[in-house]
């Protein structure tokens, strides 16, 4: 089936530091959602993006619309090891029947 | 916790059997959205609700059905299955029927493991 391109495709990273993923795709969205996914469990919702340029954060997390509307980015700050799991970008498309497309995922592993 | 729930938590069953996984969406939703994660893959939707009536279709085998109930609750049903449908089905929900503003939920997963 259709996924989105997501980068990267894993990552390990030290304790107290940031992260960066990204998803692209070639088609127009009109809403972005980020989930983070724990082993065994279902995909929990992070952030929700619905215009353009939009930039949002929760917590230590922020996510941005790409102006383009073809892409998303999610940014971890200071990370810590319960920030370990499995991330999913998911769009939603500008046309038909408006059904989400999620990508490949960014598995995130933290040292401490 | 999010507010779906779905049942069975596992299921191991045999090649060529049949399985039924239940889905409760949140309360006051009115979409449901299935979705099957193969070992380590993305989310492969397969086929969606919307207040009973089939909305949208993915990748959904033939060998799949679903349906949506009176009460909302929704049911997927695998058939004939095959040691390739072994695999972890997720329910979601939203509000609406796919427009602007309509997250998903997920529920916690059926594990399907077929021998």
């Amino acid at each position: 089936g259709q996924q989105l391109n997501q980068s990267p495709q894993s990552m390990f990273i030290q304790e107290g530091e940031d992260v960066s993923m990204n998803c692209t795709s070639s088609s127009i969205f009109n809403t972005w959602l980020w989930y983070k996914q724990d082993p065994g469990e279902g995909p929990v919702l992070l952030i929700a993006l619905y215009k353009a340029g939009e930039l949002t954060s929760n917590g230590r997390l922020t996510a941005q619309f790409g102006i383009t509307r073809k892409d998303s980015f999610l940014n971890i700050s200071a990370s810590i090891p319960s920030d370990v799991g499995i991330y999913f970008c998911a769009g939603q498309n500008a046309s038909g029947t408006y059904k989400y497309i999620f990508g490949t995922g960014t598995r995130l592993k933290v040292l401490a | 916790d999010s507010g779906v729930t779905q049942t069975p938590k596992h299921l191991i069953t045999a090649t060529g059997q049949r399985v039924t996984l239940r889905c409760s969406p949140r309360s006051g939703d009115l979409s449901v959205y299935w979705y099957q994660q193969s070992l380590d893959q993305g989310l492969q939707f397969l086929i969606q609700y919307y207040n009973g009536e089939e909305r949208a279709k993915g990748n959904i085998l033939e060998r799949f059905s679903a349906q949506q109930f009176p009460d909302l609750h929704s049911e997927l049903n695998l058939s004939s299955l095959e040691l390739g449908d072994s695999a972890l089905y997720f329910c979601a929900s939203s509000v609406g029927q796919g427009m602007s503003y309509n997250e998903q939920f997920f529920g916690p997963g059926t594990r399907l493991t077929v021998l």
